[in-house]
């Protein structure tokens, strides 16, 4: 059975300042998410991220995967507020037919 | 991406009553798949619904208490039946992934069993 653990699950920073939110995974896979979830909204895609090395960067945020670690790493940059919101990786299994896994999540809150 | 309008928004019922929730995408998407998402935690899949065949429930999860039907390949609805305090959550429809932007997910229903 996949298992997908964040860390943390609660991070309380500066604006101004850097963090990593850690994803680690139990299984094979080289698809994975990260979502950003507003209270009481639905959940934004941030990055896709479809095979070993990959980068992606948006504003902010920067996403990373490493696969034979089956560890990815969503980094925050000189966070501002309103990048407060709750985080989520979430891991394709290999074979298992486009099924989601999600991590428990990371709720950000970003103090001015 | 894919847009998909899930209704209703939210709702409050009385126990031992069932909601049903709709979930329509602007494309055709050969999977859809349910979730809930308990009160301050993560997503859990409830089923994935195929058109033209019963759906597959996860563990913990079945088909009496969450009935799905899938007519066509750009519609389908989850029914909580039989509700309970602990149904309260918030349900999300989910389809097909797509390449560059991965799943879409819908605007969530919140339920609230009093």
């Amino acid at each position: 059975e996949l298992k997908v653990e964040q860390n943390p699950l609660f991070l309380s920073m500066q604006e101004g300042k850097n963090y990593t939110i850690y994803c680690n995974y139990s299984t094979t896979s080289d698809r994975l998410y990260w979502y950003r979830q507003d209270p009481g909204k639905s959940l934004e895609s941030l990055f896709v991220l479809l095979s070993n090395g990959a980068v992606k960067q948006e504003g902010r945020l920067m996403a990373s995967l490493d696969t034979k670690a089956r560890l990815s790493t969503l980094h925050i940059t000189a966070a501002v507020h309103d990048l407060s919101a709750t985080y989520f990786c979430a891991v394709e299994e290999d074979n298992a037919g486009n099924m989601l896994t999600f991590g428990g999540g990371t709720r950000l809150m970003v103090k001015p | 991406s894919a847009v998909i309008s899930q209704k209703p928004s939210r709702d409050i019922c009385q126990r031992g009553t069932s909601l049903t929730i709709q979930c329509q995408v602007d494309s055709q998407v050969t999977m859809m798949f349910w979730y809930r998402q308990q009160p301050g935690q993560s997503l859990t899949l409830i089923a994935t619904a195929n058109q033209g065949s019963e759906a597959t429930y996860e563990s913990g999860f079945v088909i009496d208490k969450f009935p799905i039907s899938r007519p066509n390949l750009t519609f389908s609805t989850l029914t909580v039946s039989n509700l309970s305090p602990e149904d309260s959550s918030i349900y999300l429809c989910s389809g097909d992934p797509e390449p560059s932007y991965g799943y879409t997910f819908g605007s969530g229903t919140r339920l609230t069993v009093v």
